[in-house]
């Protein structure tokens, strides 16, 4: 059982490019989130999809994208990347607003 | 808007006790509890919901004190295995996806 998985696990990116983040996960979850760490800042939320064909933005949702593409996974898209967008992103996944949310592992991005 | 947990950090001895408070500025429906060890993944610890009772499972467990707008993690007999950063994540309503996660506190349990 894989719980949530994500790609990639580390990105080097130039400012200006664009890159997707996946995340796919097996416990059949209605719930999906994409959450970035920054040092010292915690976990803040920047999309979450309640629910499969749902999406909506979170605390931080500048300068990002997102896809619900099915039940499984959901994506992240960063247009067009900038240094401020240097952090760690967690993409996470529950059965509903009041259960226990699942982690993936995350990746590491890092904007040049 | 985001909680404040206390304290920042906090070192202990094995057998120890500890006791980490989330506070907010608004009124709160729901607390969730994380753990989260140098680069891995949070892991979830418990929940609770507002009108719902004080959680816990072996030496760890919570208070959600809705009119203070605050819970407490407490953490009795600390094991070398406790060590890592909590995190409170806060819901203001009934229903929300929305978690608003404070900026963690960090305990370092010594043998």
């Amino acid at each position: 059982n894989a719980g949530v998985t994500q790609t990639p696990k580390f990105q080097v990116l130039k400012t200006g490019q664009s890159m997707t983040l996946q995340c796919a996960q097996d416990m059949n979850h209605n719930s999906m989130y994409w959450y970035r760490q920054d040092p010292g800042m915690g976990l803040r939320l920047i999309y979450y999809s309640a629910s499969e064909g749902t999406t909506d933005k979170g605390e931080v949702p500048n300068g990002y994208n997102v896809s619900r593409l099915n039940k499984r996974e959901f994506s992240l898209r960063l247009e067009s990347a900038a240094p401020s967008q240097t952090s760690v992103y967690f993409c996470a996944s529950s059965p509903s607003w009041r259960s226990e949310a699942f982690f993936g592992q995350g990746t590491r991005l890092t904007v040049v | 808007q985001q909680p404040v947990q206390s304290p920042q950090a906090v070192i202990l001895r094995e057998g120890e006790d500890a006791v980490i408070n989330c506070s907010s500025s608004k009124a709160l429906y729901s607390v969730h509890w994380y753990r989260q060890k140098h680069g891995e993944a949070p892991i979830f610890l418990m929940i609770l919901l507002k009108g719902g009772e004080q959680k816990g499972h072996d030496k760890i467990s919570a208070s959600f004190n809705e009119k203070k707008q605050q819970s407490s993690l407490y953490l009795t007999a600390s094991q070398l295995s406790y060590s890592g950063t909590y995190f409170c994540g806060t819901g203001t309503t009934s229903g929300t996806y929305k978690y608003i996660f404070g900026t963690g506190t960090r305990l370092k349990v010594l043998a």
